[in-house]
Order: C-alpha cells, then structure tokens, then sequence
C-alpha cells in the first residue's frame, strides 16, 4: 500500500514568487494534517482537514498560505507570496480516524532566497 | 497551551548499552501519546500509540510506557541501525517536542 506522498520533494523559490506544495494521503484516510519545520525548531502543527472540510487551521502563520482539499483526496499548501521566514520543512500526514495515528510524507523542503 | 518536552536533546550510547529517553507533557484532553522515529531527510515514522497512564507497547528493542505526565521509551541493548531522532507527540493535534538525537557506537 502507498503511503502519504508529498510533491515536489526539495523547492527553491525567491521571495515573492508563489509555490504550491502537494500531499497525496494514504487511500481511504480522511484525515490529513500539514505540519512544518523551520531551522532549529519542533515540528509544527498547521491546519487539519476532514475529507473536504478544514477542520482546524489555527496553526496557519498568516493569509500567505492558502490549504485545499478539493474532492478530499489529495491536498495542496499554497504560498503567496513567499517571504524568507517561510523556508523550512513541510510535512503532510494522514490517519483513519481523529486520534489515530498519522502516518507522515517524506516531506518538502523549502528554500527561499 | 499544549507542551511536550523531550529529554535528553542528545544521546550518545555504546551499542549493547541500553537507556531511556523522556517525554513529558501537558496537554488539554490527551488523545494519545505517540512516538516517532524519524531519519534525516526523511518524514517521522510512525512507531507506538499510548493511550492510558500505565500501558505499554513493545516493538524490537523498543519499549514505550506512559504515566499521567511522562512517557519513557526504553531501549534495550541498542545497535548502530536504532540511530535516528525520536519524536514524541501528544495533543490532538499532535504538539511535538523537539526530539532526542540517538547515536548508537558500534
């Protein structure tokens, strides 16, 4: 079985410019969670859907990020525009059930210069 | 506001040597306590789920135990390939402490 996918792998973008970054979940979760890591610090928490429906994004930084699960299959995590702060790694993870456990992507780094 | 606290931040052991790494936390409404093992340039893998003080789970040489504040996971007679950062979670969002790094010497 497939696991949590998540595309491009490694991103280089300047400031300013947008990037989106996609999560394909394992099949049938309807969970999925975004995550980030910036240099030095824990992993942390973003936003959370449920099938379509965002269920929590008080993790959010601010409006430069845009979530969407279309059809509550695959996920994309929009910046725009990108500012140096934003540089890091991102995770997406899916689980079967709220609670249970999530299983993470390879995750995306992202650079911007 | 959920915290999780991992200790040590670093763990150098000789291979054989076992020890225990910590995770303490405090969160609102705990869903579950979960440790990861995650490699560099690699996603956390998913390890163990605890979910009542006084329950534990078992995978190789691993063991994890969970008390109302603190969960432990135990590594016994580690070898070279245990080397990894591993992560505790909690929350129902899942608030990470900041991992210990685990080298294990042949």
């Amino acid at each position: 079985e497939a696991g949590v996918t998540q595309f491009p792998s490694h991103s280089v973008i300047e400031k300013g410019q947008t990037v989106t970054l996609r999560c394909d979940p394992i099949s049938g979760h309807d969970n999925l969670y975004w995550y980030r890591r910036v240099m030095g610090k824990e992993i942390k928490f973003l936003l959370h859907f449920v099938k379509e429906s965002k269920q929590d994004e008080s993790g959010m930084p601010n409006n430069r990020f845009l979530a969407e699960r279309t059809g509550g299959t695959y996920s994309t995590l929009k910046v725009q525009p990108a500012e140096l702060e934003d540089s890091g790694v991102y995770f997406c993870a899916s689980s079967l059930a709220r609670g249970s456990e999530a299983f993470f992507g390879q995750g995306t780094r992202l650079t911007v210069v | 506001e959920d915290q999780v606290t991992q200790s040590p931040e670093a763990l150098r052991l000789q291979e054989g040597e076992s020890s225990s790494l910590n995770c303490s936390y405090t969160v609102s409404g705990l869903r579950g306590l979960f440790w990861y093992r995650q490699d560099p340039g690699k996603g956390p893998e998913f390890l163990f789920t605890l979910y009542s003080a006084g329950e534990e789970k078992e995978k190789e040489r691993l063991k994890a135990t969970l008390t109302k504040k603190e969960s432990f996971l135990h590594i016994t007679a580690p070898k070279p390939e245990d080397s990894a950062t591993y992560l505790c979670a909690a929350g129902g969002q899942l608030t990470f402490g900041s991992g210990t790094q685990l080298t294990v010497l042949p």
